[in-house]
């Protein structure tokens, strides 16, 4: 398999402007979830889909995150008028099954100035 | 709600020692427990994962853990540490069998190898 793929690696961005990341998780995965990792800290889950649904969404995905996965495949996470506070890395990982292995992303760095 | 914790921020081990990482959990019924590792521009890789069954449970790389359901643990060790070892470690926990990849991950601890 050729892993997961995350896009871009890295994102600078200034406060109050939207940004947009992209995951392709491996390829037969239908499974697809997105953490967020702060530094110093291990990573906290944000959401997860089952091939385009979105089961589950955690309390610290606030209204200013959105997450797609249109056609059961890659997937977007987007959050609108960033803030300092956002600066984190975003982590994309999949698996075949509840239970199957999760393989991780590099993960997309976000600093917001 | 599930929570996981590990105490040692830091861990310095020199090459060929014995490893012992400690990891603790609270979760109401039957955890789902994981430990990862993570090095520096990497992603996250699974070492093992205990679902039920034999308590001493054999991941990739030479790593171990036991889970100890009496005192909410779930310790990860390595006999002998490589210089590779050198990263940080993560334990997890899963609130089911449905969301066993929806985790709730421990602090971490950086693990740093002497020659």
């Amino acid at each position: 398999d050729t892993g997961v793929s995350q896009d871009p690696r890295h994102k600078i961005t200034k406060r109050g402007q939207n940004v947009t990341f992209r995951c392709d998780p491996i390829s037969e995965h239908n499974r697809l979830y997105w953490y967020r990792q702060t530094l110093g800290q291990g990573p906290e889950f944000l959401t997860y889909f089952q091939n385009e649904a979105q089961l589950e969404k955690s309390r610290l995905l606030s209204d200013r995150f959105s997450a797609e996965r249109p056609k059961g495949s890659f997937s977007t996470l987007e959050i609108q008028r960033t803030e300092q506070g956002d600066s984190a890395m975003y982590l994309c990982a999949s698996s075949l099954s509840s239970q199957g292995k999760l393989f991780f992303g590099s993960g997309t760095q976000l600093s917001v100035l | 709600a599930q929570s996981v914790t590990q105490p040692d921020i830091h861990i310095t081990v020199s090459e060929g020692a014995s490893l012992e990482l400690r990891c603790n959990y609270s979760y109401g019924a039957t955890p789902y427990l994981f430990w990862y590792v993570q090095s520096p521009g990497q992603g996250l890789q699974l070492l093992l994962k205990y679902f039920s069954g034999d308590t001493l449970v054999q991941g990739i790389k030479g790593f171990e853990a036991e889970f100890k359901r009496s005192q909410s643990s779930f310790n990860l060790r390595k006999p002998s540490v490589h210089w590779s070892d050198a990263a940080e470690y993560f334990c997890a926990v899963g609130a089911s069998e449905a969301a066993g990849n929806k985790l709730t991950f421990g602090g971490g601890t950086r693990v740093l190898v002497k020659p």
